[in-house]
């Protein structure tokens, strides 16, 4: 069993949806939480950190983490053609991040 | 541009070479991680370094691999007698000061990486 399981399945919605994105993870170490935007070919860029149980609003992002289920979501408001990417959810301790494969995301006009 | 710098950005070379690979973290940050990314899946962990040691080393860090951080400050991924399955993308990310100075320590920024092309 991977440390962290996101269905990579890719996602298509409409410009102005909202767009749901989920993980689980199996360490209960893990005590730090990320969302990453990857553009093709691109390296992974921060968008979301949590650290334990909560919420996380950021503009149209939103990141909530349920450490009682080990589940790990991001939601994004009003979605744009720009926020067409892959996303990868990340957790962990002190050290390593562990990696979901990520989904791909496309929002179309 | 104070981000995570990689170099090369591309490299193709055939199959039994040796290839090395830079890293510069930002400047401010004392630990640094290697990881590498095959299509369709998300990063997987290699080694890291806090300041010049490294503290942590993946399984997947075969004795073909050796990372180095000699003074703390950049670091280089070596590669010897590179396989087809060593092609894969070789992200760099470095992270804030840990402990009692404060800061984020696991909020990794990760840099543009490194392709791999083994032929």
């Amino acid at each position: 069993q991977k440390e962290v399981e996101q269905d990579p399945g890719p996602l298509s919605v409409p410009e102005g949806a909202i767009v749901s994105l989920n993980c689980t993870y199996s360490n209960s170490a893990f005590q730090y939480f990320m969302w990453y935007r990857q553009y093709s070919r691109k390296g992974p860029e921060l968008l979301m950190y949590t650290y334990s149980s909560g919420n996380k609003e950021d503009g149209r992002f939103t990141a909530q983490v349920d450490k009682s289920s080990k589940y790990i979501s991001l939601f994004i408001r009003d979605s744009q053609p720009s926020d067409s990417a892959t996303y990868l959810c990340a957790s962990g301790g002190n050290n390593r991040l562990a990696f979901g494969k990520g989904n791909q995301v496309v929002v179309i006009p | 541009d104070t981000g995570v710098s990689q170099d090369p950005r591309h490299k193709i070379t055939k199959r039994g070479q040796n290839v090395t690979f830079r890293c510069d973290p930002i400047s401010e940050h004392n630990r640094l991680y290697w990881y590498r990314q095959t299509l369709g899946q998300g990063p997987e962990f290699l080694t890291y370094f806090q300041n010049e040691a490294q503290l942590e080393k993946s399984r997947l860090l075969s004795d073909r691999f050796s990372a180095e951080r000699p003074k703390g400050s950049f670091s280089t991924l070596e590669i010897q007698r590179t396989e087809q399955g060593d092609s894969a993308m070789y992200l760099c990310a470095s992270s804030p000061n840990s402990g009692t100075s404060g800061g984020t320590y696991n909020e990794q920024f990760f840099g543009p990486g490194t392709r791999l092309t083994v032929l």
